[in-house]
């Protein structure tokens, strides 16, 4: 069954700083890959995808993440945090082709300080 | 605003208790999915319903039913509440059963039922 990692409970980081926020899937073959976001008592939102296209994907809010299959990693990037960023973020894995549920990592819980 | 809405948003039951949670889907949606976000953890999938019927379900025991209506909201059902069952249920809405490159689920605010 596909799995995702999440490395980090929790990542502290300076506005104006690089956001790296990890994440590691395992599956046999290329899965489907996706990046949520979640702030203080709402649901989850979509920052991006990755469905076996460009490696490189590009989200909304400046946020995008890159594919590496030799590294079975899609984490998430930044290169500039903003304070209105500090939110929980989820890397969730569903089968090659898409499939019918999400897999979610446990999150990060990022916070931005002045 | 995803024009997904769950209700009620928050509440509070006793143990052995019975509770139905509610989700209106996006406008032209037909699937409705389930998942549970226990405090700390990533969200966890209950069930999928598609045109009204069951379409998967996770490891979630019989207690926890649903049902989808013809308008495609949907219910979540769960019968004899343990504390463990304390959690932030969210239901996600989409055009398709398939999470692929041209679907995207969009996700209600959730219901945070508390288990005492």
């Amino acid at each position: 069954a596909q799995s995702v990692t999440q490395l980090g409970s929790h990542v502290s980081v300076s506005e104006g700083a690089l956001v790296l926020l990890r994440c590691n899937y395992s599956s046999s073959v290329p899965p489907y890959l996706f990046w949520y976001v979640q702030y203080p008592n709402q649901g989850l939102q979509l920052l991006l995808k990755y469905t076996s296209a460009a490696t490189l994907v590009k989200g909304i809010n400046g946020f995008e993440a890159e594919f590496k299959k030799s590294e079975t990693s899609f984490h998430l990037t930044k290169p500039s945090a903003h304070m209105s960023d500090a939110a929980e973020y989820f890397c969730a894995v569903t089968g090659t082709g898409g499939g019918n549920k999400l897999t979610f990592g446990t999150g990060t819980q990022l916070k931005v300080e002045l | 605003e995803t024009g997904v809405t769950q209700s009620p948003t928050h509440l509070i039951k006793t143990r052995g208790q019975q509770v139905t949670l509610r989700c209106s889907s996006q406008s032209g949606h037909n699937t409705v999915s389930w998942y549970q976000q226990a405090l700390g953890q990533g969200p966890q999938f209950i069930f999928q319903y598609y045109r009204e019927e069951e379409n998967g379900r996770g490891n979630f025991p019989p207690r926890f039913s649903g049902l989808q209506f013809p308008n495609y909201s949907s219910e979540l059902n769960v019968n004899a509440l343990e504390l463990d069952d304390s959690a932030l249920y969210l239901c996600a809405s989409s055009s398709t059963p398939l999470f692929d490159s041209d679907t995207e689920a969009f996700f209600g605010q959730g219901t945070r039922l508390t288990v005492v």
